[in-house]
């Protein structure tokens, strides 16, 4: 079975400060992979997803990840947070076989003004 | 563009009551999912219609959740009777393509 793990379940960050939230997932075919974020009162919202093609993909509001096949990883990064960026995270994967997501355990951002 | 909408928001029911979740998925969407995210866990998927019929329900805890979804359109989801482990909340999500949209989710609460 699929699983997903994210290391990291509480960050809290000054405004400017970098992100890096880690990524895991064990699955030994062909998968595509997402992020979701979920803004507080809101719904669950992609943020970026990864198909093929280049392992580095841009996402909105400044985010990025990058595939690394040989690590099973596909961890989220943006340079600079900003207040708004306050959120939880949630990394998914799906196998192009398949349609359910399997879902990480979610990283919860506080970032601090 | 409407997007995926759930019903209630919030639902608190007494152990052994019955509580019917419902989803309205993204219009023209034929696929349609159910999660769950009990709390400080992961989203787990429950099940997966295409249309009227199920795809997949391997994530179906128990005989006491029921899926329909009658007409393809709008799915429930049935609780009968709640435990107190069934508390959660509930994520219903819609696709055409590869992309999932998600609804807000209904928290349920059972005391």
């Amino acid at each position: 079975a699929q699983s997903v793990s994210q290391h990291n379940h509480h960050v809290i960050l000054s405004e400017a400060a970098s992100l890096e939230l880690g990524c895991n997932y064990s699955y030994g075919g062909t998968v595509n992979l997402f992020w979701y974020v979920q803004y507080p009162g809101q719904h669950l919202q992609l943020l970026l997803k990864y198909f093929s093609g280049d392992p580095l993909v841009k996402g909105i509001k400044g985010f990025e990840a990058e595939f690394i096949k040989s690590k099973f990883s596909f961890n989220l990064r943006k340079p600079s947070v900003q207040w708004s960026d306050t959120a939880e995270y949630f990394c998914a994967v799906n196998s192009n076989t398949g349609n359910q997501f399997y879902f990480g355990t979610g990283t919860s951002l506080t970032v601090i003004p | 563009e409407a997007g995926v909408t759930q019903f209630p928001s919030h639902s608190v029911i007494e152990k052994g009551q019955t509580v019917t979740l419902r989803c309205d998925p993204i219009s023209g969407h034929d696929n349609l999912y159910w999660y769950r995210r009990v709390m400080g866990k992961e989203i787990k998927f429950l099940l997966h219609f295409v249309k009227e019929s199920k795809q997949d329900e391997s994530g179906m805890p128990n005989n006491r959740f029921l899926a329909e979804r009658t007409g393809g359109t709008y799915s429930t989801l049935k609780v009968q009777p709640a435990e107190l482990e069934d508390s959660g909340v509930y994520f219903c999500a819609s696709s055409q393509g590869d992309e999932q949209y998600f609804g807000p989710g209904t928290r349920l609460t059972v005391t």
